[in-house]
């Protein structure tokens, strides 16, 4: 596609269940990013991958959190056990070389 | 202290007016330095990108980024009621494995007036 894709664009779950989100990266990006955008707390990383490894996880909060990426392309956010402080908008971005990164329009979380 | 020190405004000014927005941080190992138009409900949008230090022109956007003061600067000329939007700053080391994870201000909020 044009852009980068997340789905859902809005996801409204309770507290305790598990969610999956995903990013569709530009076509022939090879990194991508994951973010979190919070209120107070402003974006801040998650995991980046290159292909399909995660050299760099140190961004997630706990070990509820995971990301995969299959294909050199999709990827998956799995939150386990959702808890209310994971109430956020998810963003997706990815990029090509050095190039700057290009960033979906998130998916926005709500935990009840 | 975040190394990455934004305000956060909000700015209001008139259409017409040039805008200052700027950032300061305090890693001096970043070397790449962007600027993030984000509007309601929607993703950032990349405005500006600059490595290292110097000025960087585009239109009536202009990006500086002193790295001796570890301050970077966004300017917006004739400013539009259509800029009116959350302007963030981000930058990036380059980490093992060409990481470039993006280090984000808070962002400043803008309205500009008709």
């Amino acid at each position: 596609g044009a852009g980068v894709s997340q789905s859902p664009s809005n996801k409204v779950t309770e507290k305790g269940k598990d969610v999956e989100l995903r990013c569709d990266p530009i076509s022939g990006h090879t990194a991508l990013y994951w973010y979190r955008q919070s209120l107070g707390q402003g974006l801040e990383f998650l995991i980046y991958f290159q292909g399909n490894s995660a050299p760099d996880k140190s961004g997630l909060p706990s070990d509820r959190f995971s990301a995969e990426r299959t294909g050199g392309s999709v990827s998956t956010l799995t939150i386990q056990r959702t808890q209310q402080e994971d109430s956020a908008v998810y963003l997706c971005a990815s990029s090509q070389d050095s190039q700057p990164q290009h960033f979906g329009d998130g998916t926005r979380l709500s935990i009840l | 202290q975040k190394e990455v020190e934004q305000d956060p405004g909000p700015l209001s000014v008139p259409e017409g007016a040039i805008v200052s927005l700027n950032c300061t941080y305090s890693n001096s190992a970043f070397q790449y330095f962007m600027w993030y138009r984000q509007y309601s409900r929607k993703g950032p949008e990349l405005l500006m990108y600059t490595y290292s230090s110097g000025n960087k022109e585009d239109g009536r956007f202009t990006a500086q980024v002193d790295k001796s003061s570890k301050y970077i600067s966004l300017f917006i000329r004739d400013s539009q009621p259509s800029d009116s939007a959350t302007y963030l700053c981000a930058m990036s080391g380059l980490g093992a494995g060409n990481n470039r994870k993006l280090i984000w201000g808070l962002g400043t909020s803008l309205a500009v007036n008709p």
